[in-house]
């Protein structure tokens, strides 16, 4: 079965200091894996895939297929970044880690 | 491009009434489209797949006679809670997956339902 395991269900920095947001996937095969990003009051959007390798709003992650993870980073926080993060692996379905709620203090 | 519209947003009932929640691709159709539910403080549960014209795929512990999901077209799909208790309080989220006229695939979420169950 596949799982995803996000630690930490609260996190504080502050606004310039480097943030990492943890995930632990658990899955036998080669995983897709997403990261999703839910801003008060607004709908669940999509922030970045594993495949695409791409840097949305600074964020970054990197499949460790050898720790089995999927961190996101981010050098220098921002306030607006504050937001509900979630972790997602895809393999028929989407899986979602229980999220990180993550705020970014002044 | 790819949006889903779901409605209501918000919705307040009597204990033992049926509620239906719809979900619509605006803009691509959804081959697919999933239903999840999320508790206060917990994460998405997956409750059911549905594929257009076909019957809903429920996960384990998912009532199929209390949730009724009907993907009738290829941008619509709704879920009905039905005999509904405050216990089914909750925030329903649906997605869909499709492609678009460029070619690329989507997966996108509507922006959720609270339903309150008094």
């Amino acid at each position: 079965a596949q799982r995803v395991t996000q630690p930490e269900k609260l996190l504080s920095v502050f606004k310039g200091a480097p943030v990492e947001l943890k995930c632990n996937y658990s899955y036998s095969g080669s995983p897709e894996l997403f990261w999703y990003v839910q801003y008060s009051r607004q709908r669940l959007q999509l922030l970045l895939r594993h495949i695409s390798r791409e840097s949305i709003k600074g964020f970054t992650a990197d499949l460790n297929k050898g720790e089995t993870s999927f961190h996101l980073k981010k050098p220098f926080a921002q306030e607006e970044d504050s937001a509900m993060y979630y972790c997602a692996l895809f393999y028929r379905q989407l899986t979602f880690g229980s999220g990180t709620q993550l705020t970014v203090l002044p | 491009g790819a949006v889903v519209s779901q409605h209501p947003s918000r919705v307040i009932c009597k204990s033992g009434t049926s509620v239906k929640i719809e979900c619509r691709s605006l803009d691509f159709q959804a081959t697919t489209m999933f239903w999840y539910r999320q508790f206060p403080k917990q994460s998405l549960m997956l409750m059911a797949t549905s594929n257009e014209g076909s019957k809903a795929t429920y996960e384990q512990g998912v009532e199929k006679d209390k949730f009724l999901i009907n993907h009738a077209s290829l941008t619509l799909s709704t879920l009905t809670v039905t005999s509904a208790h405050p216990e089914d309080s909750s925030f329903y989220i649906c997605s869909a997956t499709g492609q678009l006229t460029s070619g690329a695939n989507v997966l996108t979420f509507g922006a959720g339902s609270r339903l309150t169950v008094l």
